[in-house]
């Protein structure tokens, strides 16, 4: 167990709909970083926030944002979805300088 | 800019044969470099990592060195079991204020019994 908590763990949805993905970090980690894993793109890096802060953004769609909050779990939006976005979305914390820990993903499905 | 070249998969395996992963990086400066695991159905696992040229991480039978020459971190184990059949994906860690982490392709590793 990573100590990396991501809810719900599968999301089925329509196109055009609007989803939010939750994680909670590893007790003490500040960085959330989340990543989205598709057969066709592989693990691509999203976006990180750090003790609440946006710090770097990645591939990360106009359509999807992020924050984190004061508890420093952090929430994924994705809006407008589309078939391409089915995909699973994963969530990892760490201490600065220090490896990701990575939760167990959400597996979004869109129809 | 930054990256990571892993072989292609799948690599598919006997039990106890001896297993090799490439991966080669491209970076400025000094990253870390790390190998995870992906069980089906699971999030990612760190295996191992090393953080400075010739540094060898190890874990779990497997094993990968940081050469700084070859700029490469391959992945070995001296023998597989079925309970490693998994993707495994080669990283580096460039630090700066993102510390955020660039992953290769994956590999997926097949072990048969």
């Amino acid at each position: 167990d990573s100590g990396v908590t991501q809810t719900p763990k599968h999301l089925i949805t329509a196109t055009g709909q609007r989803v939010t993905l939750r994680c909670s970090p590893r007790s003490g980690d500040l960085s959330v970083y989340w990543y989205q894993q598709s057969l066709d793109q592989g693990l691509q890096f999203l976006i990180h926030y750090y003790n609440g802060e946006e710090r770097a953004k990645g591939n990360i769609l106009e359509r999807f944002s992020a924050q984190q909050f004061p508890d420093l779990h952090s929430e994924l939006n994705l809006s407008s979805l589309e078939l391409g976005d089915s995909a699973l979305y994963f969530c990892a914390s760490s201490v600065q300088g220090s490896p990701l820990h990575f939760g167990n993903g959400t597996r979004l499905t869109v129809t | 800019g930054n990256s990571v070249t892993q072989m292609e998969g799948p690599v598919t395996l006997s039990e106890e044969a001896f297993l090799t992963i490439n991966c080669t990086y491209t970076a400025t400066g000094y990253p870390s470099l790390f190998w995870y695991v992906q069980y089906p159905g699971e999030g990612l696992q760190l295996l191992l990592k090393a953080t400075k040229a010739d540094d060898k991480g190890s874990n779990k039978g497997f094993e990968a060195t940081y050469r700084k020459e070859t700029t490469s971190f391959h992945l070995e184990k001296g023998s597989v079991q079925v309970s490693d059949s998994a993707v495994y994906f080669c990283a580096l860690l460039y630090g700066g204020a993102t510390n955020k982490l660039i992953f290769g392709t994956g590999t997926l590793l097949a072990v048969q019994p």
